[in-house]
């Protein structure tokens, strides 16, 4: 079974620039996940989708921050204009959840490592 | 601010011996889960525990709930060098998830 893909790995970018984060989940996982992790720290969740609907975006940065799942499979995660403390590791992950609050593991991406100038 | 705070922040310990890390958390949740990181493989979950559940076992992990104190521990016995990693537990309240500070592991060979 492939696991969850996301691109690119890595991503340096200057301050006020824009910058996109795709992720592909398990095939048949109806829930997708966003986090942040900064070093040291745990992830935080940014947003949460089941199927192409939002669970939770309340700690998403929305006047910076987007996120879409158009047709409930992959996902993409944009940062408008990134600021320095943006820098972090942003995580993907999926889980079979057919319902939200499910009892079900959550698999996730290698991550793409964003370095903001 | 995160849900699940994990103690201790750092743990070394030899090859061999137990090591137990704890969980507090602040609300009524779901089900609890832990999860490893390590550079090499990413963050890997380890094992769910529901609320209706005290303890589970996976391997060498046990994991215990309790839903009175609002806690949750990890003990991974005979440690082994390849178990140094970051751990983190998550709680799942319904509808939010959140991930903890995490434990730093360190086995010495």
């Amino acid at each position: 079974e492939a696991g969850v893909a996301q691109s690119p790995r890595y991503k340096i970018i200057e301050k006020r620039q824009s910058v996109a984060f795709w992720c592909n989940p398990i095939s048949g996982h109806a829930t997708l996940y966003w986090y942040q992790q900064i070093l040291g720290q745990g992830p935080k969740l940014l947003i949460q989708f089941q199927n192409n609907g939002v669970v939770d975006d309340s700690q998403l940065p929305k006047d910076r921050f987007s996120a879409e799942r158009l047709k409930g499979v992959d996902s993409t995660l944009k940062i408008q204009p990134a600021k320095l403390e943006d820098s972090a590791v942003y995580l993907c992950a999926s889980s079979y959840s057919p319902v939200a609050g499910g009892n079900n593991e959550q698999f996730f991406g290698p991550g793409t490592r964003l370095t903001v100038l | 601010s995160q849900q699940g705070e994990e103690d201790p922040q750092a743990l070394s310990i030899q090859e061999g011996e137990n090591a137990t890390m704890n969980c507090s958390y602040k609300t009524s949740i779901n089900n609890l889960q832990w999860y490893r990181q390590n550079s090499g493989r990413g963050l890997v979950h380890l094992i769910l525990i529901r609320s209706n559940e005290r303890e589970k076992h996976s391997g060498r992990l046990r994991v215990t709930l309790d839903t009175s104190k609002k806690s949750s521990s990890l003990l991974i016995t005979a440690s082994r060098a390849a178990d140094t990693a970051s751990y983190f537990c998550a709680t799942d309240d319904f509808n939010k998830f959140y991930f903890g500070s995490g434990t730093k592991l360190n086995v010495k060979p």
